[in-house]
């Protein structure tokens, strides 16, 4: 199958401190990059995304930055709660309109 | 508005069984995908229908398939089940194709294949 998700790292933050989750992506030719965002039990939920043209976009606490010449994704969550405690997954969409999953980090926090 | 429906929730098979998995999208909604997803291959892509077509395909035997109706509403069909097909597997739906990368999930049919 097409995916890029070996194994899960799991990354812990201290509530209320910021955290910072990172992705490498493959295809160059990929025009929009996608994070989502998978509590237990449940299936993915999109929170941000980002076209190719653009380094940055920001959301409600989250922020999503793009190194297009190392081709790095970073999601950028701002005063880390109890409710961020998921898997995140990048994305992203190629030219033949299919979505793609990377990596899937796990974030946990630390009381 | 109704999110995405996926039936069953959860099943067990034994090798050599078939199975087949429903989806509902959302309601208006033209295009569904299926996803399998394993602890240790992640999310991986199967199929992606539109308008009752299938227009992309993932790297999986042909033991995988799916169909699309007039009301979007999709089925996943696996054959001769393997011990490997054990997984989570999820469904999405987006209004069209062509526009951002946003897909809206079920929560899944969990398969366990004995």
């Amino acid at each position: 199958g097409e995916s890029v998700g070996l194994h899960l790292p799991t990354l812990s933050v201290q509530e209320g401190d910021n955290s910072i989750i990172n992705c490498a992506y493959s295809n160059s030719a990929s025009d929009y990059f996608i994070w989502y965002k998978q509590e237990s039990g449940k299936g993915p939920q999109f929170i941000i995304d980002i076209r190719s043209n653009m380094d940055k976009r920001q959301g409600q606490r989250v922020t999503v930055l793009l190194n297009k010449t190392v081709k790095h994704l970073s999601l950028q969550i701002a005063a880390t709660q109890p409710g961020d405690s998921a898997v995140y997954f990048c994305a992203e969409r190629n030219r033949d309109d299919k979505i793609i999953f990377g990596k899937g980090t796990r974030l946990h926090i630390l009381p | 508005k109704a999110g995405v429906t996926q039936t069953p929730r959860y099943l067990i098979k034994t090798r050599g069984q078939q199975v087949t998995l429903s989806c509902s999208p959302i309601s208006g909604h033209r295009s569904v995908s299926w996803y399998q997803q394993t602890p240790g291959q992640g999310l991986q892509f199967l199929f992606e229908y539109f308008s009752e077509t299938q227009r992309n395909k993932g790297n999986f035997p042909g033991r995988f398939s799916g169909r699309q109706f007039s009301n979007s509403r999709s089925e996943m069909n696996v054959s001769t089940l393997e011990l490997g097909d054990s997984a989570l597997y999820l469904c999405a739906s987006r209004p069209d194709r062509g526009l951002t990368g946003e897909l809206f999930f079920g929560e899944g049919s969990r398969l366990t294949v004995l």
